[in-house]
């Protein structure tokens, strides 16, 4: 089945470490996208990808780095740096980005919670 | 800027009413397309609809309805005949230049039986 996947379901973090968001999709698409949500608020755009080897700065980068050094993975990592980082963290994708308008896909989200 | 705005924060509703949710959205562009998502508790956001700027045409699915108004730059969704499992949160986006999403902030709808 094609799909996005994201792991782990649920994280705790302790105060100062970094933790790396694991998105990965099966459905061939170019652009991946990951956003946070905070409770009873909408999504916000951390970072996005167009391409391999390319991503951009969304609303909320500070804090964030992602890589995307393979088409299906665009892992997230949340630094120390972010100083409250509790939140739920969804990933998507959509066929292809730059101007094309795609309906992007959503993977099931990723719960980070700092003790 | 882009921005969405979804002034209902939260709606409940019996089940069998209609309920519509209203976007409203601002551009500059004069290409553009919006799109609405289900937010079911599990979490995962379900896509619904997509319409472009161009296309002013209602659209019916099932008991779904969208009404999309360029003059007033709304599109709102209705729910025909509610049902239970159409408890969620409903967003409504707008596409950023074509290179990302503009979401709304939400609205959480509650069908009672």
């Amino acid at each position: 089945d094609g799909g996005i996947t994201q792991s782990p379901k649920y994280l705790f973090r302790k105060e100062g470490q970094n933790v790396t968001l694991s998105c990965e999709q099966n459905l061939n698409h170019d652009a991946m996208y990951w956003y946070r949500q905070d409770p009873g608020q909408g999504l916000r755009l951390i970072y996005y990808s167009q391409i391999v080897n390319d991503f951009q700065k969304g609303d909320i980068a500070e804090g964030y780095s992602v890589s995307r050094e393979k088409k299906e993975s665009f892992p997230l990592t949340v630094t120390s740096a972010q100083k409250n980082p509790t939140a739920f963290y969804l990933c998507a994708s959509s066929k292809s980005g730059g101007y094309s308008y795609n309906e992007q896909f959503f993977g099931p989200g990723t719960r980070l919670t700092v003790l | 800027a882009q921005k969405v705005t979804q002034a209902q924060t939260e709606i409940s509703v019996v089940e069998k009413e209609d309920v519509t949710l209203d976007c409203v959205y601002e551009t500059r562009d004069t290409t553009y397309y919006l799109f609405w998502y289900k937010q079911p508790p599990s979490g995962e956001l379900v896509f619904l609809i997509r319409r472009n700027s161009f296309d002013e045409q209602n659209e019916i699915s099932g008991r779904y309805s969208w009404n999309f108004q360029k003059s007033t730059s709304s599109f709102n969704f209705t729910i025909t005949a509610s049902q239970v499992v159409d408890s969620a949160v409903y967003f409504c986006a707008l596409d950023n230049y074509g290179q990302n999403f503009v979401f709304g902030p939400g609205t959480r709808l509650s069908v009672l039986p």
